[in-house]
């Protein structure tokens, strides 16, 4: 099986910086993903890494080391709507069967 | 809007009943996922077609089955239903089978209630 480990809740003041860890043990790699869903609505794709080391993409950014099955995300400028959860996926194979971790609730404070 | 349509968004049914869920992928996607969210439990992979065929397979239950039609729309039913099958239940679709780089796009999901 595969197992994806990640906090299940932060907590961060607004404009502050959080950063959300994952680790992975899988049979295999071929990408991780980072989706956020706010309560009863669908994922969303906020980003991927397939290769190792940081991948930018305005307020958040993603790192990864695949040496060490290990990802973060970063989220920077803190803002109340991203209070939600972050799922770390593994997809282990060429297609598009994605192993999530249970996903680590963030709340954001004034 | 992602621009896959899941229906009905909600659904309530008793123990022993069978549903059937509708999914729509994006335009032009091949490939549609279907993903299981229950409280206790992040999303669960079920099953994966493409092009009308079945493509993966996760933890799905023998109760459960899929198809996809050729018009590209998939169905997943659910048969002898639990009080723990109560869940939300995604779609997803991608263009392809996967390749780097290919985000899935995610459906608003059917929440499912057994009473």
């Amino acid at each position: 099986g595969q197992n994806i480990d990640q906090p299940t809740e932060m907590t961060a003041t607004e404009g502050a910086i959080v950063q959300i860890n994952c680790t992975y043990q899988t049979s295999g790699f071929n990408g991780l993903f980072w989706y956020q869903q706010h309560a009863g609505e669908a994922p969303t794709f906020l980003s991927y890494n397939v290769l190792d080391g940081l991948e930018e993409k305005g307020r958040f950014s993603s790192f990864l080391s695949r040496s060490k099955g290990y990802s973060y995300l970063l989220l920077k400028e803190l803002q109340m709507k991203d209070s939600a959860s972050y799922l770390c996926a593994v997809r282990v194979s060429n297609d598009y069967k994605l192993s999530f971790g249970a996903g680590t609730t963030v709340t954001v404070r004034a | 809007d992602s621009g896959v349509t899941q229906t009905p968004k909600h659904l309530i049914t008793a123990t022993g009943q069978r549903v059937t869920l509708r999914c729509s992928p994006r335009s032009g996607d091949l490939s549609v996922y279907w993903y299981q969210q229950s409280l206790d439990q992040g999303l669960q992979f079920l099953i994966q077609y493409y092009n009308g065929e079945e493509r993966a397979k996760g933890n799905i239950l023998e109760r459960f089955s899929a198809q996809q039609f050729p018009d590209l729309h998939s169905e997943l039913n659910l048969s002898s239903l639990e009080l723990g099958d109560s869940a939300l239940y995604f779609c997803a679709s991608s263009p392809g089978t996967g390749g780097l780089r290919t985000e899935a796009f995610f459906g608003q999901g059917t929440r499912l209630t057994v009473v």
